[in-house]
């Protein structure tokens, strides 16, 4: 079925580090992809997205990119901040269904 | 702020209770939906409105009931609450059905079934 695997955590980086949040996807059809993040407290908020092969989503400084071909869409920042401490959730949807299909969440601690 | 409200933020209840878990959106949105987030499990969706007058079950939909109260609101129900539906809820919505326009979700509920 459709599915979606994420690295599990935690994650602990130094404040300026780079971060990378491997995703990999299994997917019928021609899945658009996407990466929620969690800060604590709070609900999911859409980091950034990407709808066909090669799109590469960015947003806040965090980029991905869709590979077909590795069927994946690894999260990654050049310079992790302080602030940047939540869980990210990696989703995919079908074009043609209601509904995500979220990974489990990798928490990312920053510390200065 | 826009955006969606979920009440209550914290729950306990104990086995065979019932309770209505409240959402609101006031962004207009068509589309509303549950979802419950366990350990190790990611988000799973329970029910979801696609428009106003229409519900339909998601992936893990025993032991819930909603209703779509007006265009706002989307309420979850609980009949006879078990330790398994111990969990975080989330409500979401979206402009139109589908994830691809992206969703906003409520900041959650936590409710333990003790």
């Amino acid at each position: 079925g459709d599915s979606v695997t994420q690295m599990e955590g935690p994650v602990t980086l130094s404040e300026e580090a780079f971060l990378t949040i491997n995703c990999t996807y299994t997917a019928t059809g021609y899945p658009s992809l996407f990466w929620y993040v969690q800060y604590p407290g709070e609900g999911l908020q859409l980091l950034l997205k990407a709808t066909k092969a090669d799109d590469k989503g960015s947003n806040k400084g965090f980029e991905a990119t869709y590979r077909k071909e590795t069927t994946s869409f690894h999260l990654e920042k050049g310079s992790v901040q302080v602030s940047d401490s939540a869980v990210y959730f990696c989703a995919l949807s079908l074009n043609t269904g209601n509904q995500f299909y979220f990974g489990t969440g990798t928490s990312l601690t920053v510390i200065p | 702020n826009a955006g969606v409200t979920q009440t209550p933020k914290f729950q306990v209840l104990k086995t065979g209770q019932s309770m209505t878990l409240q959402c609101a959106q006031d962004m207009n949105h068509n589309s509303m939906y549950w979802y419950r987030q366990d350990p190790g499990m990611g988000l799973r969706l329970i029910y979801y409105s696609a428009s106003e007058g229409t519900t339909d079950k998601g992936e893990v939909p025993n032991g819930y009931n909603v209703s779509r109260l007006n265009k706002r609101e989307f309420s979850l129900r609980l009949e006879s609450a078990a330790p398994s539906q111990t969990s975080v809820y989330f409500c979401a919505s979206s402009p139109t059905p589908g994830p691809n326009y992206g969703y906003t979700f409520g900041s959650g509920t936590r409710l333990t079934v003790v």
